[in-house]
């Protein structure tokens, strides 16, 4: 059975630091490229980040550019998502997705198995 | 890049056909045939209901079904089931190498 368990959000200043990670079970994880999707509070999906699943490709929305960084360590099957530099408009349930096909080299867009998300909340 | 356009909400008896528009541009929608519909109950994560335009993954009712022409992608539920009820997003991939999703649309079941 697929299993994605997000986790690390929480509440953080603005300026500040936070990692997300999010474990994989129940597939080979080095085959499927991953995303990180993110959902404000009463508001709609929107795309964070693409990562391949070498970890040698990535895409991220121009909203996170500099700031977020995608990456994944296949030995541990987790995905992670470095945060920097948060602001209030990064307040967010954010979820990590698999892909539906092996080896996709860009975010098409199908996406069948999501975590339950974690809330990151940017605040003083 | 800005989010696609999906109509607020569409409503619908028991067993009636409703369509959920989405429009793009030829960058996104009309330029590829990567587009993909999801169905979020609340508190809940999305879940996958059509790819590719047209395509729906092992497990998905065939009441869902999915079409695209120019720049707009469509998604139909046809014998509408109060489960139906939920909010529905479609996604597609763009010239910049990124993914974008629409605004979001709530379907209620009358």
């Amino acid at each position: 059975e697929v299993q994605l368990l997000e986790s690390g959000g929480g509440l953080v200043q603005p300026g500040g630091s936070l990692r997300l990670s999010c474990a994989a079970s129940g597939f080979t994880f080095s085959n499927y490229a991953m995303s990180w999707v993110r959902q404000a509070p009463g508001q709609g999906l929107e795309w964070v980040s693409f990562i391949s699943g070498s970890g040698g490709t990535t895409y991220s929305a121009d909203s996170v550019k500099g700031r977020f960084t995608i990456s994944r360590d296949n030995s541990k099957n987790t995905l992670y998502l470095q945060m920097n530099s948060l602001r209030a408009e990064d307040t967010a349930v954010y979820y990590c997705a698999k892909d539906l096909e092996q080896y996709s080299a860009s975010p098409t867009g199908a996406m069948d198995y999501w975590g339950q998300g974690t809330l990151v909340t940017v605040s003083s | 890049q800005s989010a696609l356009t999906q109509p607020a909400s569409v409503s619908g008896s028991p067993g009636q056909s409703i369509t959920i528009s989405c429009t793009g541009t030829s960058s996104d929608v009309g330029g590829y045939n990567y587009v993909s519909w999801y169905q979020q109950h609340p508190g809940k994560a999305p879940k996958l209901m059509i790819y590719d335009v047209s395509n729906r993954p092992s497990g998905v009712s065939n009441r869902f079904s999915g079409s695209k022409s120019g720049n707009t992608a469509s998604l139909t539920i046809s014998g509408l089931q109060a489960e139906d009820e939920a909010d529905y997003y479609c996604s597609s991939y763009t010239t910049s190498v990124t993914q974008v999703f629409g605004t979001g649309t709530k379907v209620t079941v009358l």
